[in-house]
């Protein structure tokens, strides 16, 4: 069974704190995402990797940065975290290459910075 | 400026009947279409997909159909069940990753 896991389901952090989410997938998928849901919006793309220490920004990056330094783990960097940031954090992983095929999910992070 | 576009943000269909949910896309470069389903404080979860070559797949009671020169899809869940009643998540794909819409809500009233 395939399996992409977050490290934590619920977090709460203060304004300012540098915030870190992990995941990691078993798949041995090149392609890691990371996106947020909020409500009204969807799921937006903040960054993605498609290799080992190679990243690509999405639709959303301000505020955030990525590092992939094994390729089954892909992380999420708020370097100083803001209220704007509260919001449900979702990673998937996807392979191989451009074949057509679908995004697997972990089972989020819902993120509340106060 | 959002390429994958799901303008009904809620649904409410009744057990035992037919859900339709729509999709529109802008982009003419997308070549895979996805659905998904999500519950809350879950991650989404695969449903069903479609190629560009193709106008219909099915799976069970759930059938995707793919309209490119309207660059249109839909979902149709047949008959619906009270555990269909979550977020369905329409995706694109051009290349490595997933756009997707804004998202609808079912619920299925017994």
């Amino acid at each position: 069974d395939v399996k992409v896991t977050q490290s934590s389901r619920y977090l709460v952090k203060r304004t300012g704190e540098k915030v870190f989410l992990e995941c990691v997938q078993d798949m041995d998928h090149e392609n890691m995402f990371w996106y947020r849901q909020d409500p009204g919006l969807g799921l937006r793309l903040i960054y993605f990797s498609y290799d080992v220490k190679m990243k690509e920004k999405g639709d959303i990056p301000e505020g955030y940065s990525v590092s992939r330094e094994k390729k089954e783990r892909f992380s999420l960097i708020l370097e100083s975290a803001s209220t704007n940031q509260t919001s449900m954090y979702l990673c998937a992983s996807r392979g191989p290459g451009l074949l057509n095929t679908e995004a697997f999910f972990g089972q989020g992070t819902r993120l509340t910075v106060v | 400026d959002q390429q994958v576009k799901q303008n009904s943000p809620s649904l409410s269909v009744q057990e035992g009947r037919i859900s339709i949910l729509n999709c529109d896309y802008t982009n003419s470069m997308f070549d895979y279409f996805l659905w998904y389903k999500k519950y809350p404080a879950e991650g989404p979860t695969f449903l069903i997909s479609i190629s560009s070559i193709k106008d219909k797949n099915e799976d069970g009671r759930f059938t995707v159909f793919l309209n490119k020169s309207a660059k249109h899809l839909s979902l149709h869940i047949v008959p619906s069940q009270p555990g269909d009643s979550a977020v369905y998540f329409c995706a694109a794909s051009a290349d490595y990753k997933l756009s997707f819409g804004a998202g609808t809500t079912v619920t299925v009233r017994a």
